[in-house]
This record gives C-alpha cells, sequence and structure tokens, in this order.
C-alpha cells in the first residue's frame, strides 16, 4: 500500500534551517508530484511548493520563496523539504502529500503523518 | 491569490443528522475543488476530489457539489466516526485552503 513516512519531531532556534524527509513506498516514486503542507497550531493548512515527478522542477509559494528548497532522491524515493531562518512563526506540524498526478495542481490521496517542528530560543 | 471561505466554523450535530458544509472561493475555480476530513493530531484525509467525486473507500453518505464559487459537502447521515474537522481546498491556480468546519456532538 502507498505510505509517505516523514522524519521526526524538531526543535530549532531562531535563525537556524531544518530538514525534513518524507520516504515514500507502495507505488512507482518517479510518476507522482510530492507536495508540501504545513498546519500551524489551530490554523488552516497552508501550502508551500511541490516539486515535479517528471523532471524534479519545483514551484514555490510566494510566501516561502527564497527560504524553502525542495528536492527530491530518486533512488531512495525521498523527497526533503529544507526550510531556512527560522522564527517562531514557522512552528508548526509540516506534512508531505502525494499529488494525483506527476505534474500540475491537484488534489492530494496520501499524506505522510507530518513532522512536528518547533521553533524556540 | 484566490481565498477559500467556509462556513460555519463550527457545526453541532447528532448522530443521524443530515450535514452541510459551504465553501466559496474568491473567483471561479470551475470544478478544481477538494474536500479533506481532519482528525486531531492526524492527517488529512482525501474525501471528494474535482468538486464531486467520491475518492476510493470513502463511505458513499459523503457527497460534494457545486462548480464556479460555490461548493458543498453532505453527510447524508451524521456517523460517531465523522465528528472532524473538515477542509475545502481549491487546485485551479496555485494551492490554498478554506479555514476548515469543525463539526461536533450536540
Amino acid at each position: 500500500q502507498v505510505q509517505l513516512v516523514q522524519s521526526g519531531a524538531e526543535v530549532k532556534k531562531p535563525g537556524a534551517s531544518v530538514k525534513v524527509s518524507c520516504k515514500a513506498s507502495g507505488y512507482t516514486f518517479s510518476s507522482y508530484a510530492i507536495h508540501w503542507v504545513r498546519q500551524a497550531p489551530g490554523q488552516r493548512l497552508e501550502w508551500m511548493g511541490w516539486i515535479n515527478a517528471d523532471n524534479s522542477n519545483t514551484v514555490y509559494s510566494q510566501k516561502f520563496q527564497g527560504r524553502v528548497t525542495i528536492t527530491r532522491d530518486t533512488s531512495a524515493s525521498v523527497d526533503y523539504m529544507y526550510l531556512s531562518s527560522l522564527t517562531s512563526e514557522d512552528t508548526a506540524v509540516y506534512y508531505c502529500a502525494r499529488s494525483r498526478y506527476s505534474n500540475g495542481w491537484t488534489d492530494f490521496d496520501h499524506w505522510g503523518q507530518g513532522t512536528p517542528l518547533i521553533v524556540s530560543s | 491569490d484566490i481565498q477559500m471561505t467556509q462556513s460555519p466554523s463550527t457545526l453541532s450535530a447528532s448522530v443521524g443528522d443530515r450535514v452541510t458544509i459551504t465553501c466559496r472561493a474568491s473567483q471561479s475555480i470551475s470544478s478544481w475543488l477538494a474536500w479533506y476530513q481532519q482528525k486531531p493530531g492526524k492527517a488529512p484525509k482525501l474525501l471528494i476530489y474535482k468538486a464531486s467525486s467520491l475518492e476510493s473507500g470513502v463511505p458513499s453518505r459523503f457527497s460534494g457539489s457545486g462548480s464556479g464559487t460555490e461548493f458543498t459537502l453532505t453527510i447524508s447521515s451524521l456517523q460517531p466516526d465523522d465528528f472532524a474537522t473538515y477542509y475545502c481546498q481549491q487546485y485551479n491556480t496555485y494551492l490554498t485552503f478554506g479555514g476548515g468546519t469543525k463539526v461536533e456532538i450536540k
């Protein structure tokens, strides 16, 4: 069955960076895009960006442009989301989610379990 | 950015009730809308995509309708497992989510 397994919880200081991984299994990794979505405590879901399955091109939300980088290791079936210059406003649960297709804007049919990030001095 | 507005933000209902949640887009998104269910501490779960298509494995008591700027999610007969928060998501242009509707026990 399709599974997305994310790396564990993180605690970072303001100004630091974080890298979250998302390991896929149970499907052809190179056939589906992966998106990253976050949810701050009590807040709505917020889309951050995605990586194209066909050519590993990326598209980022303007809000995170310059601070977020999404990469793919096809040989290991793992995607990574790197977020820099952290502030307390980045405290949230970070999810990877599988797109219905290899690229384009779509819904998400499978999600990782979430990676909590706390940013605190 | 396309803004998504859900109503109500909280809904109190009883088992067996028919429940309707509304989602409005700030501009037309055709039928590029999905609905998710989220329980505390868990990832969202896809229920409906392309406004009215039921995701595989989702009970048929869930249904979606609408196009353009106005959409609804209906639960025909609320079950104990349905008490959760529901989010809409547009994917016409970039991706944005609604603010959520919490379905509580009355």
